[in-house]
């Protein structure tokens, strides 16, 4: 069974410390490695995509990789109340054809 | 306006009744997919089209239906549900390769099974 693990949480920051998100995946085949927010009620939107081991930054979000540990970070500096939402980890699974798993999200907040 | 909508948004019907989902996307992509979302729960994959092929059915029961006319267009068909079926259902386009490619969701349809 492919499997995608996030803690849960709630994760709870002060605004404008780091959070910090992470993920681990199970099958060493995957490529590509997405993080997507989901506020309450609404559908999962894009934050980033990362392919690459190591690090990529996208204004105050980085993602980070290491293949080798299978394992995915997401970092958010700055935090706002507006961060406030769930995180969903998404690897693809290899197989021919565009596949994703997700993780059940971890909860961010971030309190004033 | 997203590039995937789906419609209705919201939907209560009984066990017995038939109703049918529907999707569009608008961004030139060539794969569709749905997806249901229950509480505390990951996003399951339900069904994969790719160049209107299904290449994917994840053990859905038969009572959930999908139809893919068109690289723009994907229905899901609903019949004799369970309550248990309640959930956000999704929709998301991309490109069906590379397998990286990223993968955009509509807003969802809140489904309530009674």
């Amino acid at each position: 069974q492919k499997e995608v693990e996030q803690n849960s949480g709630p994760l709870s920051v002060p605004e404008g410390a780091i959070a910090s998100l992470n993920c681990t995946y199970s099958d060493r085949g995957s490529q590509s490695f997405f993080w997507y927010r989901q506020y309450s009620g609404k559908s999962p939107e894009l934050i980033m995509f990362i392919y690459s081991n190591g690090d990529k930054e996208d204004g105050r979000f980085t993602a980070q990789l290491n293949k080798a540990s299978q394992y995915v970070s997401l970092l958010i500096r700055d935090s706002q109340p507006s961060d406030s939402a769930t995180y969903l980890c998404a690897v693809n699974l290899p197989g021919g054809y565009n596949k994703l798993i997700f993780g059940a999200g971890t909860r961010l907040a971030v309190h004033p | 306006e997203t590039g995937v909508t789906q419609t209705p948004r919201h939907l209560v019907m009984g066990m017995t009744n038939k109703k049918s989902l529907k999707c569009e996307q608008h961004l030139g992509h060539n794969a569709m997919y749905w997806y249901k979302q229950s509480a505390k729960k990951p996003l399951e994959l339900m069904f994969v089209y790719s160049l209107e092929e299904r290449v994917e059915n994840n053990s859905v029961p038969s009572r959930f239906s999908p139809e893919c006319p068109n690289s723009s267009h994907l229905f899901l068909h609903l019949h004799t549900l369970q309550p248990e079926d309640s959930a956000l259902y999704l929709c998301a386009s991309s490109q069906s390769l590379p397998e990286t490619e990223t993968q955009y969701f509509g807003p969802g349809t809140r489904l309530l099974v009674l």
